[in-house]
This record gives structure tokens, C-alpha cells and sequence, in this order.
């Protein structure tokens, strides 16, 4: 079975330092990893996906996600943090093939200071 | 706005009573999802339709929860004799289903149900 560990439930960082949100995962196969955000009341929206070609992939607003087979991880960063950055992030895993059902994460509270 | 829509934004309800949720998702996609989410908590998946039919159903839905997807269009997920403890958001997603987009859900803003 696919699950997915996001370790502390919130993170807060200054306005332009780094952001560095972690997600660790677990799937018997070849997974298929994303990360979603959620800003307050609106719906989750995809920021980035891995899909098994590059392993570093780049999102939407200037973030990125590596891939680390060994580690089984998929930590998300971006090197300035934004106060627009302030938000709800959700790691999601699906296991390659037809089913594309996915499982998230409890998700990530980053708080952005001034 | 062409994304995935849901009705009723907010519903409170008294335990015991039947609610229904209604998901209208982006109209060329094949895939329709249904997750629920508690404080606190990731998306758990419920269901999920590929056009019309059902092919997967989570142990977390409970014989009180039924979905429906008859025209491969929009869905309905009703919860019988509701409980508190069905007290949450209830997500709906849709998705062009496998390959290249597999996983690229695209949700609705979600209903929120408050069981008294």
C-alpha cells in the first residue's frame, strides 16, 4: 500500500528565505509523486508532479521538488520565500499504471513573516 | 468558469438526517473522485468513477454513503442517517485519468457538512 509521511504540521519562514517543506513516501512500485496547495478557502491546486522522467521537477511560482529513490523522498523547496507563498501543502503518492487514485499526505501549514 | 463545481457549499444538518452532495466536473474528463477531509488531515479517498461506473470504493465509506455517477457526468454522493463524526469537507476531483496526466486532479472548492 502507498502512504505518505509529511513530518511537523506547520512551518514559518521569513519573507525571501528558503522554503524546505519534506515529504517522504512509501509504494511497492514506482510511484508517482505531486505536491498540492490549497490557499485559504479555495480548492487544492497542482503545484508540481513527478511522472518518472527528470528527477528534479519545477512547478508553478517558483518551486521545486527532487526525487531521491534512496531516501524515498520528494521534499519540496524555493529558494525566496513570498508572503503570497502563505498556504496549505499536500503531498500526494499514486502508484503508476490505469489508477491514478491518489494519497495525500496531512499536509504542511507555511506561515510567511515579514 | 469551466472547473469542477459543487452544491452546496455548506450544508449543517441534524444527526439522523440524509444529506446529498452534488460534483459537476470538468466536462472532457473521464475520471471523477470523491475525498473527504477532516481538521487537520489530508484528503482520504472515498470513490472514484471512470465515466459511469464505480471501480473503486474505500473501506472508509460506510453502507450509510452511496455515489453515483449515472450519465458519466456530473456525481452525487449521499450520506444516510448522518452521524457526527461524517462532520467535514467533502472534496470532489476530476481528471483525464491515465498516462501522462495520471494524479493531475483537479479539484472543486468543496462541501462542507456540520452534523449537529
Amino acid at each position: 500500500a502507498q502512504s505518505v509521511t509529511q513530518l511537523g504540521s506547520h512551518v514559518s519562514v521569513s519573507e525571501g528565505a528558503l522554503v524546505l517543506l519534506r515529504c517522504n513516501y512509501s509504494s511497492s512500485v514506482p510511484p508517482y509523486l505531486f505536491w498540492y496547495v490549497q490557499y485559504p478557502n479555495q480548492g487544492l491546486q497542482l503545484l508540481l508532479k513527478y511522472t518518472s522522467a527528470a528527477t528534479l521537477v519545477k512547478g508553478i511560482n517558483g518551486f521545486e521538488a527532487e526525487f531521491k529513490k534512496s531516501e524515498t523522498s520528494f521534499h519540496l523547496t524555493k529558494p525566496s520565500a513570498h508572503m503570497s507563498d502563505a498556504a496549505e501543502y499536500f503531498c500526494a503518492v499514486s502508484e503508476t499504471g490505469a489508477n491514478s487514485k491518489l494519497t495525500f499526505g496531512k499536509g504542511i501549514t507555511l506561515s510567511v513573516r515579514p | 468558469d469551466t472547473g469542477v463545481s459543487q452544491d452546496p457549499r455548506h450544508k449543517i444538518t441534524k444527526r439522523g438526517q440524509n444529506v446529498t452532495f452534488r460534483c459537476d466536473p470538468i466536462s472532457e474528463h473521464n475520471r471523477l473522485y470523491w475525498y473527504r477531509q477532516t481538521l487537520g488531515q489530508g484528503p482520504e479517498f472515498l470513490t472514484y468513477f471512470q465515466n459511469e461506473a464505480q471501480l473503486e470504493k474505500s473501506r472508509l465509506l460506510s453502507d450509510r454513503f452511496s455515489a453515483e455517477r449515472p450519465k458519466g457526468s456530473f456525481s452525487t454522493l449521499e450520506i444516510q442517517r448522518t452521524e457526527q463524526g461524517d462532520s467535514a469537507m467533502y472534496l470532489c476531483a476530476s481528471s483525464l485519468g491515465s498516462g501522462v496526466n495520471t494524479g493531475e486532479l483537479f479539484f472543486g472548492e468543496g462541501s462542507r457538512l456540520t452534523v449537529l
